[in-house]
């Protein structure tokens, strides 16, 4: 199975800073890496598709970037409602795995 | 527009079957260019994908192999919906349980989540 990590785990933040998650894969996944935001009590939300793709309605202050083992998601100034908890997912291959996740909270 | 809409109990009894359903509205649970999977989330595990169906000329599944043995996918087309069943459940198996769609290579929809107990 590819073992996916991030880093970090959690971090504090402010209104209007710039974030970026790392998200590292046990072997090359090429660009089948994919971002979610998952709120509390509620389903993981797409944001980023084929590791720098843009989903459909999300804001363009999330960006990602990467390939092969190492992809880092970035928002560029974080809004209130960015606070959440954010997970990356390979599908590069069975089983599909996802990442421990990394929580961003108010600093 | 897209909707998942889960049901099943939230109580399950050790050694007993989980099983849950997920409707589909605004696609086919027999479109080409979909598949379908169940997802569970819980403190101890995270997110975990327990395995998915899909139409290609005929119905095909994939499973994870740490529930391998105690897990059927179904689809039912004429109530476009599927099905997870997970047989000889533990309190190991509780969490909220997502189904979710694939299309392309990413998991772009998921359902409401339901949160299932394994309790006595």
């Amino acid at each position: 199975d590819i073992q996916m990590t991030q880093s970090p785990s959690s971090l504090s933040a402010s209104v209007g800073d710039r974030v970026t998650i790392t998200c590292r894969a046990s072997q090359s996944i090429s660009t089948y890496l994919h971002w979610y935001q998952q709120k509390s009590g509620r389903a993981p939300k797409l944001l980023i598709y084929a590791a720098s793709s843009l989903q459909s309605g999300v804001p363009s202050r999330f960006s990602g970037g990467g390939s092969g083992t190492d992809f880092t998601l970035t928002i560029s100034s974080l809004q209130p409602e960015d606070f959440a908890s954010y997970y990356c997912l390979q599908t590069y291959s069975f089983p599909l795995t996802f990442g421990p996740g990394t929580r961003v909270d108010f600093k | 527009q897209l909707q998942l809409q889960q049901s099943g109990p939230g109580l399950v009894k050790p050694s007993q079957t989980l099983s849950l359903t997920c409707a589909i509205s605004g696609d086919s649970v027999s479109s080409a260019s979909a598949a379908w999977n169940w997802i569970r989330q819980s403190p101890s595990r995270g997110l975990e994908w327990l395995g998915r169906t899909y139409y290609d000329s005929k119905w095909n599944t994939d499973y994870a192999v740490t529930v391998k043995s105690r897990i059927t996918i179904n689809a039912d087309t004429s109530k476009n919906q599927f099905s997870l069943h997970l047989n000889s459940v533990s309190p190991e198996d509780s969490g909220v349980y997502y189904c979710a769609r694939t299309t392309k290579s990413q998991i772009d929809f998921w359902g409401q989540g339901t949160l299932v107990t394994v309790s006595s």
